[in-house]
């Protein structure tokens, strides 16, 4: 089975400062990344997918197939960056196609200080 | 992109009743997720919702607690039945993505409170 870890539970920056979340993924096959965020009162929505491999609120996470990683990375941190992270891995079913199983990190609490 | 909306948006129950909850799509897509997320917790799916079919249930999740209904292409309910404090979380819909990479969507979620 499939699993997503994310061993920071909580990470403090002060703005400007590069943030790295971590994320380490099992999966035996080729998996779909992605990184949704949740800022406060908002719902939950997608940040980065490791295929379009573009920055996103300057943010940017490189797939490490060696390494099973999907860090998400910024080099220079915002208040408005802070939020809960969470690090995703979906499945392709045996026809190719994936339906949105999520299997999901613990998640980490990013607070940037001013 | 999808527009999901759910009610009731929080509810307090009482040990041993149940709670419906409603996710309503602004189109129509084939998959439906409904995840829980506990508190200080991840998010876990619990099944998964195909229109016209019964909905497939994740390890540690059964029908007859967690029973789903999913009558057209736009709209499913959760009923979280027999209530018990453990069942306070905050219950999530999503929709499947049509292709592989696609974004999936969610729902605002329901907070749920079991006293």
């Amino acid at each position: 089975a499939q699993r997503v870890t994310q061993p920071e539970k909580l990470l403090s920056v002060f703005k400007g400062a590069p943030v790295e979340l971590k994320c380490n993924y099992s999966y035996s096959g080729s998996p779909e990344l992605f990184w949704y965020v949740q800022y406060s009162r908002q719902r939950l929505q997608l940040l980065l997918r490791h295929i379009s491999r573009e920055s996103i609120k300057g943010f940017t996470a490189d797939l490490n197939k060696g390494e099973t990683s999907f860090h998400l990375k910024k080099p220079f941190a915002q208040e408005e960056d802070s939020a809960m992270y969470y690090c995703a891995l979906r499945v392709s079913n045996a026809g190719g196609t994936s339906y949105g199983k999520l299997t999901f990190g613990q998640g980490t609490i990013l607070t940037v200080h001013p | 992109s999808a527009v999901i909306s759910q009610k009731p948006s929080r509810d307090i129950c009482q040990r041993g009743t149940s709670l419906t909850i409603q996710c309503q799509v602004d189109s129509q897509v084939t998959m439906m997720f409904w995840y829980r997320q506990q508190p200080g917790q991840s998010l876990t799916l619990i099944a998964t919702a195909n229109q016209g079919s019964e909905a497939t249930y994740e390890s540690g999740f059964v029908i007859d607690k967690f029973p789903i209904s999913r009558p057209n292409l736009t709209f499913s309910t959760l009923t979280v039945s027999n209530m018990s404090p453990e069942d306070s979380s905050i219950y999530l819909c999503s929709v499947g993505a049509k292709f592989t990479y696609n974004e999936q969507f969610f729902g605002p979620g329901t907070r749920l409170t079991v006293l």
